[in-house]
């Protein structure tokens, strides 16, 4: 069950926040974010694995509540780098195989 | 060092033809995976491997067939070209355990069947 994520896609200015949300219908064992920039592979940036858990990769966080089955991903004093495709990634019955949400494109303008 | 590598970087191959993508990965991972991107950026599993060992094969046309000689190669021969074949391949390696470890990409191979 692929995880939803929204918005779909998010235009800032450099310095504003965004939040960005992935919800599953099914349990989430653990929550992977990755930012994919144009052209280039997906790297990874974090992964959540129990409910209420947080963490930050330089001003990007990230929330997990496994009651609501949702993660999100907070972008504090966004900065143009920051710019890409962002994707959450769930786990499927807690195997091997990790599948994707369909992303969020994030725009940072100066 | 690059960790995860794959080559072609681009291929460019009429319809009908037989392909190949090759990986490979100096990470000491005993997992490897082969992603495909469409142009709507939608990332989707295609095979995983651990160990030399097939454990996901999703939906995948037979046609596309995965080959590990060692832990640390996974390559994808594709025979008979379609155009709906055209996308961005991405090859992956973890430690086992995807629920608890990052997934690495390599650059990816972007597919373009004419």
């Amino acid at each position: 069950q692929q995880p939803v994520q929204s918005p779909q896609a998010v235009i800032l200015r450099e310095g504003e926040d965004a939040v960005i949300n992935c919800s599953s219908s099914k349990a989430l064992y653990s929550v992977h974010w990755y930012r994919q920039k144009h052209g280039e592979a997906p790297v990874f940036l974090m992964i959540l694995l129990k409910g209420g858990e947080q963490k930050g990769h330089e001003k990007i966080s990230a929330s997990f509540n496994e009651k609501k089955q949702q993660s999100s991903l907070y972008l504090t004093a966004s900065q143009l780098s920051y710019s890409g495709t962002y994707f959450c990634g769930t786990p499927q019955g807690g195997s091997e195989k990790l599948v994707f949400g369909k992303g969020t494109k994030l725009t940072v303008n100066p | 060092d690059t960790a995860v590598s794959q080559t072609p970087k681009y291929l460019v191959t009429q319809m009908g033809n037989d392909k190949s993508i090759k990986c490979e990965q100096n990470l000491g991972h005993d997992t490897m995976y082969w992603y495909k991107q469409d142009s709507k950026k939608f990332l989707k599993i295609m095979f995983s491997y651990n160990n030399k060992e097939l454990i996901i094969n999703e939906t995948v046309p037979n046609r596309f067939s995965p080959k590990s000689p060692d832990k640390a190669h996974l390559n994808l021969h594709i025979n008979s070209l379609e155009l709906g074949d055209s996308a961005v391949y991405f090859c992956a390696s973890s430690r086992p355990g995807t629920v608890n470890t990052e997934a690495f990409f390599g650059q990816g191979t972007r597919l373009t069947v004419v």
